[in-house]
This record gives structure tokens, C-alpha cells and sequence, in this order.
């Protein structure tokens, strides 16, 4: 039973520019949530993803947007990098637009922005 | 913002001895859940409590909760080196439909 998996595991990024951080499910999942974790801090709601649409929105500018594939995996994009982007990010998944029940989180993202 | 606070910020105990952290929150929920995570990586879900529950066991877990001080406790008995991590409270606050998660208490169990 394949675990919640996010690529790449480490990535460092300079000022401005943008990245894409990726997302798989646990197998027969079908919802997708992305959380930013700064360092010393609790994970923060980005944004849900469920049926391929944004269905949750949390505190974060337009800056942050994703996508959902039709085999439920997600991206993550963050444009125009500021200093204080540097978090981990980690992808959680669960069924049915429930992002309110047991979340199964990957291991996460490391983002580095110099 | 960050919906609950736990306490205390850092615990450290001898390996066998009880672990207890607090965790507290501002508003009404409908449910409010313990993950645990190591070295920074991803978080594991350890237990969920519904906001009608007052008591839940899971192995060496106890978790209580007490909705009229928007509080709850989790208790890990006989305490192991493996359990060394960071342990965060989960509120689903009423009408919010997303996770707000505390700050953590940092555990370290001495072995």
C-alpha cells in the first residue's frame, strides 16, 4: 500500500524566481492538502484539492497556487520566491474532500530561498 | 494563525517515565487530533477525539479532552527513546473545514 510520496526531497531557490513541488497520494485517496512549515512552527494550511478544484483556501497570497491531475497528484507552485517561502512543505491526503479527518502526510519538501 | 498552543514548549523524561502535554485552543470544534513528527519530516497521525468524547485510549496513548476549557492532554505511558519527537495538536474548528495545528511540544525521552 504506497504512502504519501513528495519530490524533490531538498530544493534551494534564489529571490524571485518560481518553483514546483509535486504531490502522490496514498493509493485510494482522493484529496489532497498542501501545509507550509516554517522552522519551530505547527504545519499551515495552504489550500485542498478535491475533484481537480481548489475547494479550501488558507491565509497565503495568490502567489501560492496548485493544480490536482486526474490521477488525484498535485502540484504546488509558488511564484516571485520571498525569503520568508523558506519552509518545509508537506502534501497530506485523505478521501472525499474530508481534509478535517485523519490526514496521511509525505515526508515533505525542504525549500531553501537565498 | 495557529489555533492551539501546546505546553509545555519542550519536555524531557527518563525512558519508562509518563509523558503528558496540553494543548489548548480558542475556539468550538468538532474534533481535535495528536500527530507526532520526527527530525523535521512528515507528521504521523497518532489519535482523534470527537468533540462529544472526553477520554480515548490507543496502546500506550490516553488522550482526554475537555471542551468547556478548550482543552485537551495527551498522555504516552512507559516512555521509549523512540519515542523522541515533536507531537502537534489538530483542531477542526466548527465551520472552518481545514486543520489548524499548535505549536508542538518538543519530547525527548533519555534513554
Amino acid at each position: 500500500d504506497a504512502g504519501v510520496t513528495q519530490s524533490p526531497t531538498h530544493l534551494i531557490k534564489t529571490r524571485g524566481q518560481q518553483v514546483t513541488l509535486r504531490c502522490s497520494p496514498k493509493s485510494g485517496h482522493d484529496t489532497v492538502s498542501w501545509y507550509q512549515q516554517a522552522l519551530g512552527q505547527g504545519p499551515q494550511f495552504i489550500f485542498q484539492y478535491y475533484e481537480e478544484e481548489e475547494r479550501q483556501r488558507g491565509n497565503f497570497p495568490d502567489r501560492f497556487s496548485g493544480h490536482q491531475f486526474p490521477n488525484y497528484s498535485s502540484e504546488l507552485n509558488v511564484n516571485a520566491l520571498l525569503l520568508g517561502d523558506s519552509a518545509l512543505y508537506l502534501c497530506a491526503s485523505s478521501l472525499y474532500g474530508r481534509v478535517t479527518d485523519t490526514q496521511y502526510f509525505g515526508p515533505g519538501t525542504r525549500l531553501t530561498v537565498l | 494563525s495557529q489555533q492551539g498552543e501546546e505546553d509545555p514548549q519542550a519536555l524531557s523524561i527518563q525512558e519508562g517515565e509518563n509523558a503528558t502535554m496540553n494543548c489548548s485552543y480558542k475556539t468550538s470544534i468538532n474534533n481535535l487530533q495528536w500527530y507526532r513528527q520526527n527530525s523535521g519530516r512528515g507528521l504521523v497521525h497518532l489519535i482523534l477525539i470527537r468533540s462529544n468524547e472526553r477520554e480515548k485510549h490507543s496502546g500506550r496513548l490516553r488522550v482526554t479532552l475537555d471542551t468547556s476549557k478548550k482543552s485537551s492532554s495527551l498522555l504516552i505511558t512507559a516512555s521509549r527513546a523512540a519515542d523522541t519527537a515533536s507531537y502537534f495538536c489538530a483542531t477542526d474548528q466548527t465551520g472552518a473545514n481545514n486543520l489548524f495545528f499548535g505549536t508542538g511540544t518538543r519530547l525527548t525521552v533519555i534513554p
